[in-house]
């Protein structure tokens, strides 16, 4: 099974910094990835899809990049409702998560 | 606007079988043609895509976790279920229930999620 690590595990942050967060693959997967944001009590919501794609109705100061088996998630300035954990999904080959990572209000 | 919901006992025994339900509503599961998914939350951990089907009956599984799985549609209760068999601790998670976009397989609706222990 393809495995997806993510870094940093967690990290803390404040209003307005730009956060970057890694997802990396164990095998190349071309361009199947996508990033969920989610909250204490809520399920995932889909942030991006196929690496770079804004889902309908998430901000533009998301943005995803990569290929292959290094991808990365930027949020280029940190609003107060995106503090949450973030997980990378590939869906190359099965479905596979990353352990997430975790935005702390610094 | 479509939503999903689980339903389903929050406890189980150790080597007893979990059974999950997952309804439909805003949308009819027969159309559309989607994979309708299982995916769980353990603590700690990120989420693990479990299994999906199709109206068809087609249906794909975690290979690491096929052995103890089934799922099944009920189109005319607008419903799909999760048996999980010989559970153990390691089951205890948040169980969702979802839909991907269309034709893909990457999830834009989800439940709000069903916890499930597993403890004796």
């Amino acid at each position: 099974a393809i495995q997806l690590t993510q870094s940093p595990s967690s990290l803390s942050a404040s209003v307005g910094d730009r956060v970057t967060i890694t997802c990396r693959a164990s095998e190349g997967i071309g361009s199947a990835l996508a990033w969920y944001q989610q909250k204490p009590g809520k399920p995932p919501n889909l942030v991006i899809y196929d690496v770079s794609s804004l889902h309908s109705g998430v901000p533009s100061r998301f943005s995803g990049s990569g290929s292959g088996t290094d991808f990365t998630l930027t949020i280029s300035s940190l609003q107060p409702e995106d503090f949450a954990t973030y997980y990378c999904q590939q869906f190359n080959s099965y479905l596979t998560f990353g352990g997430g990572t975790k935005v702390e209000l610094k | 606007q479509l939503q999903v919901q689980e339903s389903g006992p929050g406890l189980v025994k150790p080597s007893e079988t979990l059974s999950l339900t997952c309804t439909v509503s805003g949308g009819s599961i027969s159309s559309g043609g989607y994979y309708w998914a299982w995916l769980r939350l353990p603590p700690g951990k990120g989420p693990e895509w479990l299994v999906s089907i199709h109206l068809t009956g087609r249906d794909y599984y975690n290979p690491s976790l096929k052995s103890r799985l089934s799922i099944s549609m009920d189109t005319s209760k607008n419903q799909f279920s999760l048996r999980l068999s010989s559970v153990t601790v390691a089951d205890t998670a948040v169980y969702y229930c979802a839909r991907p976009l269309a034709g893909r397989d990457f999830f834009d609706y989800w439940g709000q999620g069903a916890q499930v222990t597993v403890s004796s």
